[in-house]
């Protein structure tokens, strides 16, 4: 059972314009929402997070907004740069003590930039 | 510099054997992860451990065993009773048991398992 899924396996976007990002999911419990960004044959980094009593999160190019009653979460990044072109995972959490800190990703969608 | 390192970077198996994957961190962190990543699939996670000499399974934990006798370090063995391993290893850590909301975790830079 896929609890966060990314519907969109890649996306390609002209550098300066806007790229967005979609992630849906399933359990309404979910308290966190984070996104991570990943080169090839590196670890994930963290990009950007967003707690479920928001509905929106700013930092620099990077925002994410959170449609509760949609159970839909999406980052924008504007203005796309190629160096932005890697794999964006979005990420949700409960959180509660006997979840253990788990994380539940989704399968990523990787976005190319083009100059 | 405080991180996490994974070692190898890649590793190669005959079929039949069991191999280790070492994760280390130096960040203090309480809860370490281990999650596999294959194409199409993003990351699943095997085993975790909250705190020293204890771990719980994840979602996919039929092949993998773990130990946590420090708390600097969470090796993952991949054993012959694991069917598919060839994938893209990651190790996690994260302050405590409760994910911090502004980071998350920080994640090693990963083993590549590779059946031969």
């Amino acid at each position: 059972d896929q609890q966060v899924k990314q519907n969109s396996p890649s996306l390609s976007v002209q550098e300066g314009r806007i790229s967005i990002l979609n992630c849906d999911y399933t359990n309404s419990m979910f308290d966190y929402f984070l996104w991570y960004k990943k080169y090839p044959a590196e670890g994930p980094t963290f990009l950007i997070s967003i707690s479920s009593i928001k509905d929106k999160n700013e930092d620099g190019r990077f925002t994410v907004f959170l449609n509760k009653s949609a159970k839909h979460l999406s980052l924008h990044i504007v203005p796309s740069q190629p160096g932005d072109s890697a794999v964006y995972f979005c990420a949700a959490s409960r959180k509660m003590y006997n979840q253990g800190g788990k994380l539940i990703f989704g399968q990523g969608t990787e976005l190319s930039v083009k100059p | 510099d405080g991180g996490i390192t994974q070692s190898p970077k890649y590793l190669f198996r005959k079929e039949g054997q069991n191999v280790t994957l070492s994760c280390e961190q130096n960040l203090n962190h309480d809860a370490m992860y281990w999650y596999r990543q294959d194409p199409g699939q993003g990351l699943r996670l095997i085993y975790y451990s909250q705190i020293v000499n204890d771990f719980q399974k994840g979602d996919i934990a039929e092949g993998y065993s773990v130990s946590r006798e420090k708390k600097e370090s969470f090796p993952l063995t991949v054993t012959s009773a694991q069917k598919n391993p060839t994938a893209f290893y990651l190790c996690a850590s994260t302050m405590g048991r409760m994910v911090a909301a502004n980071y998350g975790y920080t994640f090693g830079s990963g083993t590549r398992l590779t059946v031969v």
